[in-house]
């Protein structure tokens, strides 16, 4: 079992649907939590970043975090094409900077105008 | 706030000839930056974590005569792709974490996409 597991997609979206990104884990002793988009060709840009259990919201992005069923989700409200991306999630036990991060690979994203 | 410049963004080279990318933090200080590689439609793997003022610590499988990582300031880390083949091409992708704000997420670079041909 693959410490992190994401379906890979494609998702496809029509403009306007809410979208529900999920990422499942293995690993009890991860605390920290974010979630990334990457577009083609580019680096990828921190969307959220939260700790612990709960719920985090950003605008029309909303992260959750389920510990106990090692269970994140992230949610888009009103998508848009620009959403299209791959989203990643990823993990650590530290915080990101002591030992790096665990990522999973990606759900390509599309958005439908 | 915590911008990580990535240089060149692209670069093509011949078998053989080595290829050095840079990692710069803009606006803060990086003790930590780690060095990623993607290949198409897959996730990032982790390919060493590099250290100011100290030797980096390379992931199981990456060799570490071949990458070169030398991290000689705050805000600079270099990745060198020795003697590099066909089979290194992809996107290298390094990252840096703010380490004096506690726990925090990391940042990335826009990445460098290296062709051997």
């Amino acid at each position: 079992q693959k410490e992190v597991e994401q379906d890979p997609g494609p998702l496809s979206v029509p403009e306007g649907a809410i979208v529900s990104l999920n990422c499942t884990y293995s690993n009890s002793a991860f605390q920290y939590f974010m979630w990334y988009r990457q577009y083609s060709r580019k680096g990828p840009e921190l969307l959220m970043y939260t700790y612990s259990s709960g719920n985090k919201e950003d605008g029309r992005f909303t992260a959750q975090v389920d510990k106990s069923s090692k269970y994140i989700s992230l949610f888009i409200r009103d998508s848009q094409p620009s959403d299209s991306a791959t989203y990643l999630c990823a993990m650590s036990r530290s915080g990101g900077g002591a030992d790096g991060l665990t990522f999973g690979k990606g759900t390509h994203l599309i958005i439908q105008p | 706030g915590a911008v990580v410049s990535q240089h060149p963004s692209w670069v093509i080279c011949k078998s053989g000839t080595s290829v050095k990318i840079e990692c710069r933090s803009l606006d803060f200080q990086a003790t930590t930056m780690f060095w990623y590689r993607q290949f198409p439609k897959q996730s990032l793997m982790l390919m060493a974590t590099s250290n100011e003022g100290s030797k980096a610590t390379y992931e199981q499988g990456v060799e570490k005569d071949k990458f070169l990582i030398n991290h000689a300031s705050l805000t600079l880390s270099t990745l060198t792709v020795t003697s590099a083949h066909p089979e290194d091409s992809s996107f290298y992708i390094c990252s840096a974490w703010v380490s004096d704000r506690g726990p925090s997420p990391l940042h990335f670079g826009n990445g460098t996409r290296l062709t051997v041909t």
